[in-house]
């Protein structure tokens, strides 16, 4: 089946890190998500990574992915206060043998970043 | 700002009508897709098109329906409009040939009384 879970919520300090966690069900998962969403505005697409691999980052942001646990985790090194938003976690799975994919979101996490 | 433009940006409307939500794909993108966002679902997949054509189709109801037009642009048709359709309705567009990168609009807000 298809299902993405995430913790509600998350807490932390500025300047700490932060690591969101996400586990998928989907094993044929081609590749694993990020997105940000800040209040009353569209999902920002933070980062990815393909399933082959087990680690990517990018600036402050790193991917840590656990394929044989299917857990995907994200780290925000000196989170800052304009990082507080609802991150979600999403995997592209095939809808059927025509190849076409889609989204499976997770319930997204919250982000309070506090001084 | 990701480059895909939804308008309008809020809409109110009452039971039993039918609203026409539009959505500009980022330039050069081929795909478009529909989510909606409500509390209680969360983000469901509902249809995507490939140049024109409809490519899959996900959690849509039969009230609902989409088409993308040959400048690309796609709409979609909520009919008979009950208040558990209130949500955000986010579109989404990617490049030709993959559906790797999906950027999504600022989504429509549909409030229904």
């Amino acid at each position: 089946g298809e299902d993405v879970e995430q913790s509600l919520f998350l807490s932390v300090r500025e300047g700490d890190s932060s690591v969101i966690n996400c586990t998928y069900t989907d094993s044929s998962s081609t590749y694993l998500y990020w997105y940000k969403q800040e209040p009353g505005a569209g999902l920002q697409l933070l980062t990815y990574i393909f399933s082959n691999m087990d680690m990517k980052q990018d600036q402050r942001l790193t991917v840590l992915l656990n394929k044989k646990d299917k857990h995907l985790s994200l780290r925000i090194a000196d989170t800052q206060t304009g990082d507080s938003a609802i991150y979600f976690c999403a995997e592209l799975t095939t809808l059927f043998s025509g190849g076409y994919n889609k989204l499976i979101f997770g319930a997204g996490t919250r982000l309070a970043v506090h001084p | 700002d990701s480059g895909v433009t939804q308008t309008p940006k809020h809409l109110i409307t009452a039971t039993g009508q039918r609203v026409t939500l539009r959505c500009s794909p980022r330039s050069g993108d081929l795909s478009v897709y529909w989510y909606q966002q409500s509390l209680d679902q969360g983000l469901q997949f509902l249809i995507q098109y490939y140049n024109g054509e409809e490519r899959a189709k996900g959690n849509i109801l039969e009230r609902f329906s989409a088409q993308q037009f040959p400048d690309l642009h796609s709409e979609l048709n909520l009919s008979s409009l009950e208040l558990g359709d209130s949500a955000l309705y986010f579109c989404a567009s990617s490049g030709p040939g993959t559906s790797r990168e999906q950027y999504f609009g600022p989504g429509t807000r549909l409030t229904v009384t």
